[in-house]
């Protein structure tokens, strides 16, 4: 019950393209939902996050989709960048408990 | 910005020998963790500390791992008697009260030969 599943595993989109990554919880308890970005030899850094009283939420060219019916959520980059080319986990969490991530997307960028 | 700082930043040691991975968490904040991610995988919870206890652990988290804060600023974790198994990076991350973000180090890469 503790599980996130997310998908893909790895992406390929064009430079200005969207990148689209979901995410899958079980744990009906969670009620913080962050994603975060990792480089090569870096730690996770978070770039987002959303907790279930909205749908959405929006911070520059990132986006988080929210289903708290279907328990799903999602991350969109607009107009992706070859900077952005880096591993992505999302993650869960409810109050004060630990931090369960997901198995992480490899997105590359292509030019 | 305020940082959490590990070190060192890559550790090699032989199997059954003791390794102290070493973390100084951002200063305002309360509840520490440490996490490891084998190359390629996810990143997968060891354990969380608050007051000076641990608070939760993982079925990874065995006799062989201890954590510490011994002078209020640095956060340890100990492997007693390393495997082969225990080749990971292992990242150490502090939040502030109420469901906050997690930051997280840059990691300690630990190799068991």
């Amino acid at each position: 019950q503790q599980q996130v599943k997310q998908s893909p595993q790895s992406l390929i989109v064009q430079k200005g393209g969207i990148s689209i990554i979901n995410c899958a919880y079980e744990n009906t308890a969670f009620d913080y939902f962050p994603w975060y970005q990792q480089f090569p030899g870096k730690g996770p850094a978070l770039l987002i996050a959303i907790r279930p009283d909205v749908s959405e939420k929006k911070e520059g060219r990132f986006t988080i989709s929210f289903n708290k019916s279907a328990k799903q959520f999602s991350l969109h980059i607009m107009d992706s960048q070859p900077g952005d080319s880096a591993t992505y986990f999302c993650a869960a969490t409810g109050t004060a408990s630990k931090l369960t991530f997901g198995t992480g997307t490899r997105l590359q960028v292509t030019l | 910005e305020p940082e959490v700082t590990q070190t060192p930043s890559h550790q090699v040691t032989q199997m059954g020998q003791e390794v102290i991975l070493r973390c100084v968490p951002i200063s305002n904040h309360l509840y520490f963790y440490w996490y490891r991610q084998i190359l390629g995988q996810k990143v997968e919870f060891l354990v969380s500390f608050y007051n000076n206890e641990i608070s939760e652990k993982s079925e990874i988290f065995d006799d062989q791992f201890s954590v510490e804060r011994p002078d209020g600023s640095n956060f340890t974790l100990k492997i007693r008697s390393t495997k082969l198994e225990d080749s990971a990076m292992y990242f150490c991350a502090g939040r502030d009260r109420g469901p906050s973000p997690l930051h997280f180090g840059n990691g300690t890469r630990l190799t068991v030969t």
